[in-house]
């Protein structure tokens, strides 16, 4: 069974179009995050929703809005794609926001926008 | 603002050789501390998680030390070996987000 799973893996679009990332997670974590992996390969926080609430936005663009309709489930929705979207797109959960247990995550999405 | 990083950027060894990777973070107020693995193209694994109690934690040949006061933690490979290849992220926990460094890419010559 997979901890945390992402749809789609691969995502090729043109510039302009809106699309959605999704996200679930089974090991009953409150909080789960949005993280991206630009082209060199560093990881930075997006979103982070803590009960379906969110905790933080990481001077993200408006394009861009999560929505957790509850704790299992955190989905990436883009709007007006633009090139420099591309990037892997990375969902990750925690049993408790710096919790002891760590961060568990997903194998993530690569967007590519054309 | 949280800021880590990792050196060296790149690390290439004969197989059976110790490898070292440094973590060094700039404020000592974390929950704890993960090491990580990547392989390309692929998600990230968890290797170790280091709580800020703790000094270090060990698993198998992998062992990752916390010097929380100086801001430092050291993964430590015993005898590695060709799959070893890979990134390895350092990433220390803050308030309800992780703080990545920029990874050690390493390779380990057959």
């Amino acid at each position: 069974d997979t901890a945390v799973s992402q749809t789609p893996k691969y995502l090729v679009t043109q510039m302009g179009n809106d699309k959605s990332i999704k996200c679930e997670q089974n090991l009953g974590h409150d909080t789960m995050y949005w993280y991206k992996q630009d082209s060199k390969k560093f990881l930075k926080i997006m979103f982070s929703y803590n009960n379906k609430e969110l905790i933080i936005n990481e001077t993200v663009p408006n394009r861009f809005s999560p929505k957790s309709p509850d704790k299992a489930h955190l989905n990436l929705h883009i709007n007006s794609l633009e090139l420099g979207d591309s990037a892997v797109y990375f969902c990750a959960s925690s049993q408790v926001s710096g919790s002891t247990y760590g961060y568990t995550f997903g194998s993530g999405t690569r967007l590519t926008v054309v | 603002k949280q800021e880590v990083t990792q050196i060296p950027a790149a690390l290439s060894v004969p197989e059976g050789e110790n490898l070292v990777l440094n973590c060094s973070f700039t404020d000592s107020a974390i929950y704890n501390l993960q090491w990580f693995r990547q392989d390309p193209g692929k998600g990230l694994t968890s290797l170790l998680l280091i709580q800020s109690s703790q000094r270090e934690q060990t698993s198998g040949r992998l062992n990752a030390s916390l010097d929380k006061s100086s801001g430092r933690s050291t993964l430590y490979i015993a005898a590695s070996q060709p799959g070893d290849s890979a990134t390895y992220l350092c990433a220390v926990h803050d308030d309800y987000k992780l703080s990545f460094g920029a990874g050690t890419t390493v390779t380990v010559r057959a």
